[in-house]
């Protein structure tokens, strides 16, 4: 199994300029999850999907970021417009309901830096 | 105040050594506790699971959950190199709020030859 895949693994931008962010969870999971992750605030969930609905996305900071995923096996976190706080390493993970411990599995991640 | 909280080190000991990490939190709810462990540039991933109170051990690693003092820990004996990374808690409530994960700042732990 290929595991969950992200892309790009690093993104440059310029403030103002819209971000898209790609995820394509573990076939046959039913989770799927996005998260920011910076050195201050640690890992923060953003939002989650179950069979493709979003459940919770309580954590999204604002009105500039936005989720969706359309069918099973992808899913897009949007930033538009983009500012440098926003610079941190974004996860996707997915999960299996009822597998052990609901274990999440992450992606790679993607390192947006915005100047 | 947040709902989990970890020191985040960092924390520097030498090979063999015995390492404790600690986690403290705030939610009553939370029943499911996990540990995660990140490499540098790469994604968690999970290490150690336990349901409520007690004790599990797994090879070098234990895991310990006081429910009575919001109080878990990750024990890791022989500590190796290969163990350089951050040390990521993570925990849930039942119930409804079944995806929802709270992680804690991670720490992070350097073993030196």
């Amino acid at each position: 199994d290929a595991g969950v895949i992200q892309s790009p693994r690093h993104e440059v931008t310029e403030m103002g300029q819209e971000v898209t962010l790609r995820c394509k969870p573990i076939s046959g999971h039913d989770y799927l999850f996005w998260y920011r992750q910076t050195m201050m605030r640690g890992l923060e969930l953003l939002i989650y999907f179950n069979n493709n609905v979003p459940i919770d996305d309580s954590g999204m900071p604002e009105d500039r970021f936005s989720a969706k995923m359309p069918n099973a096996s992808f899913s897009t976190l949007k930033i538009q417009p983009s500012e440098p706080r926003d610079s941190a390493v974004y996860f996707c993970a997915s999960s299996l309901a009822g597998g052990l411990a609901n274990t999440q599995y992450f992606g790679p991640g993607t390192r947006l830096t915005v100047l | 105040q947040k709902e989990v909280e970890q020191d985040p080190g960092p924390l520097s000991v030498p090979e063999g050594a015995i390492v404790s990490l600690n986690c403290t939190y705030s939610n009553s709810a939370f029943q499911y506790f996990m540990w995660y462990r990140q490499y540098s540039r790469k994604g968690p991933e999970l290490l150690m699971y336990t349901y409520s109170s007690g004790n599990k051990e797994d090879g070098r690693f234990t895991a310990q959950v006081d429910k009575s003092s919001k109080y878990i820990s990750l024990f890791i004996r022989d500590s190796q190199p290969s163990d350089s990374a951050t040390y990521l808690c993570a925990m849930r409530a039942g119930g409804t709020s079944y995806g929802k994960l709270t992680f804690g700042q991670g720490t992070i732990l350097t073993v030196h030859p």
